[in-house]
């Protein structure tokens, strides 16, 4: 896929608030998306995928929603504590490619 | 194992010298990457592995670095005469790939990475 990018490279909220974490990517032939969450000294973890024939889906806490009119994506968690800071990334898919990662946001949640 | 392990999780070299990076991917996993990530930077595809394919190299940055995969299962990242330019942390991520639908959806498991420091 062409490249993924965020429009915010940090993001502070505060405990409790909702978090919307954001992701415009070029490729419209990208047809899954995938949201991964690292935090310091750790490799990414997978929080949650969507597929090109969705516009939203539900995990715990997290919402992802895709709108492919302006390929832009987006991941809100609801209630944010402390834990969830950490450097959020999206990332494209087209096909059976490789998966391409944007350069991450990171998200700090006050006490 | 239980996750993606890689060693060492700290590596400090001179620039010039030869290093050798090793993943252990999650048992039963065809597929294998590697993926480097610089200071306040994504993630950068370097090279992937899948079953007895022929390896997909179209991310390495230069004929300094090589990969292989042993049996199928752990893989050796390689740099030779590493530059300051290449430090960074190395991850490698594995996954059961999965075909759903018309595209292949793939969720990766990575490891912790390899930081690497070239002095």
């Amino acid at each position: 896929g062409e490249s993924v990018g965020l429009h915010l490279p940090t993001l502070s909220v505060q405990e409790g608030d909702n978090s919307i974490i954001n992701c415009a990517y070029s490729n419209s032939a990208s047809d899954y998306f995938i949201w991964y969450k690292q935090e310091s000294g750790k490799g990414p973890q997978f929080i949650i995928d969507i597929r090109s024939n969705m516009d939203k889906r539900q995990g715990q806490r997290v919402t992802v929603l895709l709108n492919k009119t302006v390929k832009h994506l987006s991941l809100q968690i609801a209630a944010t504590q402390p834990g969830d800071s950490a450097v959020y990334f999206c990332a494209d898919q087209v096909g059976y490619s490789t998966l391409t990662f944007g350069k991450g946001t990171m998200l700090l949640v006050s006490p | 194992g239980a996750g993606v392990s890689q060693s060492p999780s700290n590596k400090v070299t001179e620039k010039g010298k030869d290093v050798e990076l090793r993943c252990d991917p999650i048992s039963g996993h065809t597929a294998l990457y590697w993926y480097r990530q610089s200071l306040g930077q994504g993630l950068e595809f370097l090279i992937y592995f899948q079953g007895n394919s022929a390896p997909d190299k179209s991310g390495l940055p230069s004929d300094r670095f090589s990969a292989e995969r042993t049996g199928g299962s752990v893989s050796t990242l390689t740099i030779q005469r590493t530059q300051q330019e290449d430090s960074a942390v190395y991850l490698c991520a594995s996954s059961f790939f999965v075909r759903v639908g018309p595209t292949g959806a793939n969720v990766l498991t990575f490891g912790a990475g390899s930081r690497l420091t070239v002095l």
